[in-house]
């Protein structure tokens, strides 16, 4: 089956040590994107790509960076986590940018930071 | 700006009751409205969307939503709800204003259905 895999899924990262998530997709979606989300909130863009263009939402602190090296892969790299950047971090795909695409979800990879 | 309010943030229910989780959203231009169920440590699946056409969408698992121009609502229903149905649930909204693709989520409201 195509989908959105996510790994690892609960990743754990002390205090100011780089980590990076990944995503990786079987959809050969254009699109790739990376959410936050925090205890019982709403899932909050981070960023995305469309192919190799890279899209930073505008309040997506500096400490968070993006890599697409090839369309079916994405990654998270968190330069220095706080402990207010532990949260479920999701991964999403679509076909296309538009406002009518709809948005395919990998599992989520919750991280928890010493 | 676009916003979603989920009016309710918890909804317990008992097994083979009926349910409706409540949207309203706010946008100036044309919206395209999406429902997702997030299951305990699980990632966003689609349940339905409203692009356009007929106000009554049907989803999977049972479940189907209205879309009220005039109440700018997308309330989910679904007849009779089974234990498997505790979940997260997400209303989400895009727009031509927007950034293309941008969905903005409402809070969640959290499906709670008792034996």
């Amino acid at each position: 089956d195509a989908m959105v895999i996510q790994n690892p899924r609960y990743q754990v990262t002390q205090f100011g040590k780089p980590v990076t998530l990944s995503c990786s997709q079987t959809l050969n979606h254009n699109v790739m994107y990376w959410y936050q989300q925090k205890s019982s909130q709403a899932p909050k863009l981070l960023f995305h790509y469309y192919d190799k263009d890279f899209n930073n939402e505008a309040d997506t602190p500096d400490n968070f960076q993006s890599r697409r090296p090839n369309t079916s892969f994405c990654f998270l790299d968190i330069r220095s986590p706080g402990l207010g950047d532990a949260a479920m971090y999701l991964c999403a795909t679509s076909r296309d940018w538009g406002y009518q695409e709809t948005q395919y979800f990998g599992p989520g990879t919750r991280l928890l930071v010493l | 700006a676009q916003s979603v309010t989920q009016l309710d943030s918890q909804v317990p229910v008992f097994e083979e009751a009926p349910v409706e989780l409540r949207c309203n959203y706010s946008s100036s231009v044309s919206v395209y409205l999406f429902w997702y169920v997030q299951y305990p440590n699980q990632g966003l699946q689609l349940l339905l969307k409203y692009l356009s056409g007929s106000t009554l969408v049907k989803g999977i698992n049972g479940f189907e939503a209205e879309f009220n121009k005039s109440q700018t609502s997308f309330h989910l229903r679904k007849p009779s709800v089974h234990i498997s149905d505790t979940a997260e649930y997400f209303c989400a909204v895009s727009d031509r204003s927007n950034q293309g693709g941008k969905l903005i989520f409402g809070q969640g409201t959290e499906l709670s259905v008792k034996p």
